[in-house]
């Protein structure tokens, strides 16, 4: 199963906003809602920041938060802080049962 | 508090095999779909499998279908995954993870991870 597309990298100064895409198609992103984003500081264990799309986990910030439009999520965080800094993956549910997660997102906080 | 530790990982030849174990305690593992997820050093997460409560569905990823099974055992509250044929490229930290309650895709809680080694 493809993974679902993510940039590489990005990078942003303390106080702004980014935002990372995640792009699959009509049978994964696009067919449902169904998208999960996580959050990976080195050496530790995925956090789960976003679920189904828009909703925050209780505890995360609501400086984080998620989007979609046709076979494209996004995630953005407001009001960059340094320990935003870390790798983010997304993934999304596919038809057949199974899951598929993105390359993974370098975040950069300058 | 939630805890997953998965245990069972090491040194395994190609062709080999091997079994791996998570313990969940802190909530009632009978209730929740979980996951195993691997990540290869220095690469990005892939999910590899799931299974819903009471074991009767459950789900794999194109790359291990037919080599790795699923299994959970509630009254032990431990999630297992069985690991034959092994091959170099299944190399990878295995998490073990717990569908979110809300959304049974996602995962809310993950273990540490144990290390998969396959090499000869």
């Amino acid at each position: 199963q493809s993974a679902l597309t993510q940039p590489a990298s990005v990078s942003g100064s303390p106080g702004q906003s980014i935002t990372i895409s995640c792009t699959g198609t009509s049978s994964d992103v696009g067919g449902y809602n169904y998208v999960s984003w996580y959050q990976q500081h080195p050496g530790k264990a995925p956090k789960l920041m976003i679920y189904d799309v828009t909703y925050r986990p209780s505890g995360v910030s609501n400086r984080f938060s998620g989007s979609k439009s046709g076979n494209t999520a996004s995630l953005t965080i407001s009001g960059l802080q340094a320990e935003d800094e870390a790798d983010y993956y997304c993934s999304s549910y596919k038809s057949s049962s199974i899951v598929v997660f993105g390359g993974g997102t370098k975040l950069t906080v300058l | 508090e939630v805890q997953l530790a998965e245990s069972g990982g090491g040194l395994v030849q190609p062709g080999g095999s091997l079994r791996l174990s998570c313990a969940a305690s802190g909530f009632t593992f009978s209730i929740y779909w979980m996951h195993w997820v691997r990540q290869a050093p220095g690469k990005g997460l892939v999910w590899v499998s799931r299974i819903n409560t009471d074991g009767s569905t459950t789900s794999y990823a194109d790359s291990v279908k037919g080599r790795f099974t699923i299994s959970r055992d509630n009254a032990k509250n431990t999630l297992y995954l069985q690991m034959n044929s092994l091959r170099a490229e299944d190399t990878a930290l295995y998490y073990c993870a717990r569908g979110s309650y809300s959304s049974s895709w996602s995962q809310d809680y993950w273990g540490q991870g144990t290390l998969v080694t396959v090499s000869s």
